[in-house]
């Protein structure tokens, strides 16, 4: 069965670091792209960047270049997103979801991770 | 980035109706378009894929239509356990894959 297992929910100041993390197993995760989605309270669903574990090959959106960083590890089948200083506005629900091989959906879906970031 | 605008934003409707969802994409995608359904409090879940492909475990009552910039999500009978927002995503060419703002659809 694959199953995508986030890290638990954060409580942090601003100007905080902070690394998540979600886990794949079920499948050869070093063979399908992860996605990392924000969904802020109360708003839509928004994509941040993709890793393919399989080389550490990433893309960001051009709204979330340089505010965070996403990596891989294939050898623990586990992908990363982090912030070297947090702000309030990166309160949200965070995401990651595969890749699958039809049409680039992501069929997969982590149980999600919300962050808060408050002083 | 390409824009994806669906319509209305949030509707309500009575348990055996049929309901339509519309998604217009900002330029053609061929048929790259796919629909999440997100219950209160839980993650996203894959209904249809390349615009008209069911995924698997996914109840026959959902269907979805169209290409290049116009697209369709069709509930044929409504059902309680379809509460929920309803989101298009277009997976054309290169990231990033835009979502729709979403649909919120209340049973009356």
């Amino acid at each position: 069965e694959v199953q995508l297992v986030q890290s638990g929910a954060e409580v942090k100041k601003p100007g905080e670091s902070l690394k998540i993390s979600c886990k794949g197993s079920g499948y050869n995760f070093a063979s399908y792209w992860i996605i990392w989605v924000r969904q802020m309270p109360g708003k839509g669903l928004e994509c941040m960047g993709i890793v393919y574990p399989g080389d550490s090959d990433i893309k960001y959106s051009p709204s979330f270049q340089g505010q965070v960083t996403i990596s891989a590890d294939k050898s623990i089948s586990t992908a990363y997103l982090q912030w070297s200083s947090l702000k309030a506005s990166d309160t949200a629900m965070y995401y990651c979801a595969r890749r699958g091989p039809n049409s680039f959906s992501s069929d997969y879906w982590g149980q999600g991770t919300l962050v808060t970031v408050s002083s | 980035d390409i824009q994806m605008t669906q319509s209305p934003s949030s509707l309500s409707a009575s348990v055996g109706d049929r309901v339509t969802i519309t998604c217009r994409a900002s330029q053609s995608i061929s048929n790259t378009l796919n629909w999440y359904q997100q219950k209160p409090g839980k993650a996203p879940k894959l209904l249809i894929y390349a615009a008209s492909s069911l995924q698997s475990g996914v109840p026959s009552r959902f269907s979805g239509s169209g290409s290049g910039t116009d697209f369709t999500l069709t509930i044929s009978s409504l059902q309680p356990e379809d509460l929920a927002t309803y989101y298009c995503q277009q997976s054309y060419s290169t990231f990033p894959y835009t979502f729709g703002q979403g649909t919120k659809l209340e049973i009356k």
